[in-house]
């Protein structure tokens, strides 16, 4: 069974680009939540989908960052203008509906360096 | 609301040591708690949870944890680090569906 995939793993962009970031959960998992981890830091909580629901999104850190998931299944988070402390790696995750025990499987990340 | 705090951002241990990295923890709600470790230029991968039951709890890779209600603890322990364990360490409680990860710790093992 595959894990939790991100693409892509490495991007460089120039500032003021828009970039697009994918992932694909573990099948099944109807949970799925974008982080931030900045150099240093721990992990920034960005956005959270579960099955049909709405997405919260109390986590994004301005308006141009936004999120979709298509078919209960892959997401993409997408950042409009891009600004050089956008830089970090940006993680997926994904777990089974299991309330307030979210056990969760990390993808490896997409690093982000904006010029 | 839910916080978690590693007191330590760096721990370095020769090998063959015996290492300890802490957590504490607060929350309003049931607690369920978790470490996980991110080799370098990889994701997060779960060592262990606490759910219920007995307050140690037993990982993979030889780690272990204890839960401690009244210190609000949750600190991992190897009784012997290898050079491969050198990694970034995180604690994470839940209780809400959206953990709260800590800052991380780094564990550095030196030859």
């Amino acid at each position: 069974g595959a894990g939790v995939s991100q693409s892509p793993s490495n991007k460089v962009t120039e500032k003021g680009k828009d970039v697009e970031l994918r992932c694909d959960p573990i099948s099944g998992h109807t949970a799925l939540y974008w982080y931030r981890q900045s150099l240093g830091q721990g992990l920034e909580f960005l956005i959270y989908f579960q099955g049909n629901s709405a997405p919260d999104k109390s986590g994004l850190p301005s308006d141009r960052f936004s999120a979709e998931r298509t078919g209960g299944s892959v997401s993409t988070l997408t950042i409009q203008r891009t600004q050089q402390e956008d830089s970090a790696v940006y993680l997926c995750a994904s777990s089974l509906a299991t309330g307030t025990i979210p056990e969760q499987f990390f993808g490896p990340g997409t690093r982000l360096t904006v010029l | 609301a839910q916080s978690v705090t590693q007191l330590d951002s760096q721990v370095p241990v020769f090998e063959e040591a015996p290492v300890e990295l802490r957590c504490n923890y607060s929350s309003s709600v049931s607690v369920y708690l978790f470490w996980y470790v991110q080799y370098p230029n990889q994701g997060l991968q779960l060592l262990l949870k606490y759910l219920s039951g007995s307050t140690l709890v037993k990982g993979i890779n030889g780690f272990e944890a204890e839960f401690n209600k009244s210190q609000t603890s949750f600190h991992l322990r190897k009784p012997s680090v290898h050079i491969s364990d050198t990694a970034e360490y995180f604690c994470a409680v839940g209780g809400s569906y959206i953990p709260t990860f800590g800052r991380g710790t780094s564990l550095i093992v030196h030859p």
